[in-house]
C-alpha cells in the first residue's frame, strides 16, 4: 500500500498563476484533509471532507477550493497565487475519529 | 470549536534524561488524543495515542497520560536519544468525525 501520495513534491509559481494539489489515498478511508504549515509552526486546517460528496473549510480557507473527486481522491486548487501561500502542504486521510495519515508534502513557493 | 495549547515550545534535554510535554484542550467532548512526531523535512508521524476512556498508554519509551477532569494530557519519553530529536505535536478531536485540532508543537533537542 502506497498510503497518501501528493503530486507534485515541489512548485514554483509566480503570483497570479493557478494550479492544483492532487491527493490520493489507498487506505479505504472516508475522511481527508488539507493543511499548511509555515516555518517554525504548527499544522493549519484548509479544508476537510468528513466523507466523500462533503467538504467543509478549516481555519485558514480563503484563497483555496477544494473538490472531493471520489472516495480516493482529494485535490486543493490555488486559483491566484499569492506569496502568503508559499508554505509546506501536507494532505492527510483517516477513518473518521481514528489516527491522520500524512502524505510527503508539496513545497510550493510563490514569487 | 476545539483549542489546543501546547508546552513548552522547545525543549532541551541531556541524553538518557526525560522529556515532558504538556497540553490542555477546551471541548470536553473530544475523546481522541494523538502525538505526532515530525522529523525535519518529513511528514507528521503517529507515535502514540490514547481514548478518553483510558488514563495512562505506555510503548516503550513513550507513555501518555490523560487527565479529562483537568482537560490536559501530556507525552513522557524517557531515557531520551538523539533520535529523539524532532518537533512533537499534540491534538484534541471529538467523537464526531476526525477533525483534530493540533497545538503549535514542541521542538526537542537532545545533546549527547
Amino acid at each position: 500500500n502506497a498510503g497518501v501520495t501528493q503530486t507534485p513534491k515541489f512548485q514554483v509559481l509566480k503570483t497570479g498563476q493557478s494550479m492544483t494539489l492532487q491527493c490520493a489515498q489507498d487506505m479505504n478511508h472516508n475522511s481527508m484533509y488539507w493543511y499548511r504549515q509555515d516555518p517554525g509552526m504548527g499544522l493549519r486546517l484548509i479544508y476537510y471532507s468528513a466523507s466523500e460528496g462533503t467538504t467543509d473549510k478549516g481555519e485558514v480557507p480563503n484563497g483555496y477550493n477544494v473538490s472531493r473527486l471520489n472516495k480516493r481522491e482529494f485535490s486543493l486548487r490555488l486559483e491566484s497565487a499569492a506569496p502568503s501561500q508559499t508554505s509546506v502542504y501536507f494532505c492527510a486521510s483517516s477513518e473518521y475519529n481514528n489516527e491522520q495519515f500524512f502524505g510527503p508534502g508539496t513545497r510550493l513557493t510563490v514569487l | 470549536g476545539e483549542n489546543v495549547e501546547q508546552h513548552p515550545s522547545t525543549l532541551s534535554v541531556q541524553e538518557g534524561d526525560s522529556a515532558v510535554i504538556k497540553c490542555t484542550y477546551s471541548d470536553s467532548a473530544s475523546n481522541y488524543f494523538p502525538w505526532y512526531k515530525q522529523e525535519l523535512g518529513k511528514r507528521p508521524q503517529l507515535i502514540i495515542d490514547i481514548r478518553s476512556n483510558v488514563g495512562e498508554k505506555k510503548d516503550q519509551r513513550i507513555a501518555v497520560t490523560l487527565n479529562k477532569t483537568a482537560k490536559h494530557f501530556s507525552l513522557h519519553i524517557t531515557e531520551t536519544q538523539p533520535e529523539d530529536s524532532a518537533v512533537y505535536f499534540c491534538a484534541a478531536s471529538p467523537p464526531y468525525w476526525g477533525k483534530f485540532q493540533f497545538g503549535a508543537g514542541t521542538q526537542v533537542v537532545v545533546t549527547p
